[in-house]
């Protein structure tokens, strides 16, 4: 199976600009989770979706949205760009049935924001 | 508040010995455990977990302990090897509701380094 993968890479935006992060789940699974990774802080939960609904969301500005697709595709979305943004985002998927579902994480969207 | 701690940033282990990675929580509804390893610039990768109804969980060379009384838990790593090396999270999640989907929360992670 192909494991989960994000879009771009590596992104470069100024303050004010927004951006659109891509994941493409494992095949099958229905939950992706978007995760914030910055120095000193670990991983920080952003949301979840599930069957193109938002399930759980984390404490992060309105300005962090995201969607789902019929095809369990996700994307995320940052609009007005801080200094502060910058960082290694990371999707997850799952089966996303609750108990003992682990994620498999992709490999992450690094975004620096000058 | 961080709900779940790992104290130590960093720890190095000569090749061969046992890596005790320690990760200690406040949530009292956790109740399920999970670790995951990172390389630089790829994607944690999911190691092992542990359910709160369990004490113990072993796979490999990975062991996997829980104290629930402590709120502490701990990765146990034997024998060591040189591709070990990477930041090890540990992450713990409770169940919001029937069939609803857990959410995950991190430590900030242990850099594990074996030296050869």
């Amino acid at each position: 199976k192909a494991g989960v993968t994000q879009t771009p890479r590596y992104l470069i935006k100024t303050r004010g600009q927004q951006v659109t992060l891509s994941c493409s789940p494992i095949s099958g699974h229905r939950s992706v989770s978007w995760y914030q990774q910055t120095p000193g802080q670990g991983l920080q939960f952003l949301f979840e979706y599930f069957s193109e609904t938002q399930r759980n969301k984390g404490n992060f500005p309105g300005r962090f949205s995201g969607r789902q697709f019929s095809n369990s595709r996700s994307e995320m979305n940052v609009s007005t760009l801080e200094l502060g943004d910058s960082a290694l985002y990371l999707c997850a998927s799952s089966l996303g049935r609750g108990t003992g579902d682990e994620q498999y994480f992709g490999p992450g969207t690094r975004l620096t924001v000058t | 508040d961080q709900q779940v701690k790992q104290n130590s940033p960093s720890l190095s282990v000569q090749e061969g010995r046992i890596s005790i990675l320690n990760c200690d929580y406040t949530n009292s509804m956790f109740d399920y455990f999970l670790w995951y390893k990172k390389y630089p610039a790829e994607g944690p990768t999911f190691l092992i977990s542990i359910s709160s109804i369990k004490d113990k969980n072993e796979d490999g060379r990975f062991t996997v302990f829980l104290n629930k009384s402590a709120k502490h838990l701990s990765l146990h790593i034997v024998p060591s090897q040189p591709g070990d090396s990477a930041v090890y999270f540990c992450a713990a999640s409770a169940i919001r509701s029937s069939g609803s989907a857990r959410q995950l929360t991190f430590g900030s992670g242990t850099q594990l380094t074996v030296l050869p």
